[in-house]
């Protein structure tokens, strides 16, 4: 089955600092990646749609340049949290389109969790 | 209104029951609908995919689709302790590999 690998799993910073979080297809490529974000005992919210080689699509509300974007290669994307304040803390999730077995669907990472203090 | 309603639960029932899970939802366009089990701190894993009205069976698994009523439902049948998890309804207007809208999932917990 497709794998798709998230590095950290967590990370604590300080209030002001960017983390970088990566999303990873390790046994396909992907060109489609999307993140999501989980508030505890809330849904996934999705954020942002990322292809490979070109600019992600970010939904209503989310702040681009907070939240930046990178698909470089079509196993990895990288979602890097600038200037992270207390309110940005959060378990934000990747995942990757694949097509198994003529059904196109997404595989999701385990998850990054995030706690800025 | 959110698009898409699911009681948080939490859920808990002995060992060996019927478990009967639902969401409804407000967007009528709304052709693939999905459900997802997810573990504590770990990402959601697809359990079952329906496209329209109708049921699809897997296993102890069995997933409907009402959409003149707007309601899906997922049963499971002989349930485990390992089947405690939360349970998350989402749904799409194209396939499950686009935009995926997400119910709020029910935490369900499976006594011994």
């Amino acid at each position: 089955g497709a794998v798709v690998s998230q590095h950290p799993s967590w990370v604590i910073c300080k209030s002001g600092t960017s983390v970088k979080i990566e999303c990873r297809s390790l046994d396909f490529q992907a060109t489609t990646m999307f993140w999501y974000r989980q508030f505890p005992k809330q849904s996934l919210m999705l954020m942002a749609t990322s292809n490979e080689g070109s600019k992600a699509t970010y939904e209503q509300g989310v702040e681009k340049d907070k939240f930046l974007i990178n698909h470089a290669s079509l196993t990895l994307s990288t979602l890097t949290v600038t200037s992270a304040h207390p309110e940005d803390s959060s378990f934000y999730i990747c995942s990757a389109r694949v097509l198994l077995a003529a059904l196109e669907t997404q595989y999701f990472g385990p998850g990054t969790r995030l706690l800025v203090l | 209104q959110k698009e898409v309603e699911q009681d948080p639960g939490p859920l808990s029932v002995p060992e060996g029951a019927i478990v009967s899970l639902n969401c409804t939802y407000s967007n009528s366009a709304f052709q693939y609908f999905m459900w997802y089990r997810q573990y504590s701190r770990k990402g959601p894993e697809l359990l079952m995919y329906t496209y329209s009205s109708g049921n699809k069976e897997d296993g102890r698994f069995t997933a409907q689709v009402d959409k003149s009523s707007k309601y899906i439902s997922l049963f499971i049948r002989d349930s485990q302790p390992s089947d405690s998890a939360t349970y998350l309804c989402a749904m799409s207007l194209y396939s499950s590999a686009s935009k995926i809208i997400f119910g709020s999932g029910t935490r369900l917990s499976i006594r011994p």
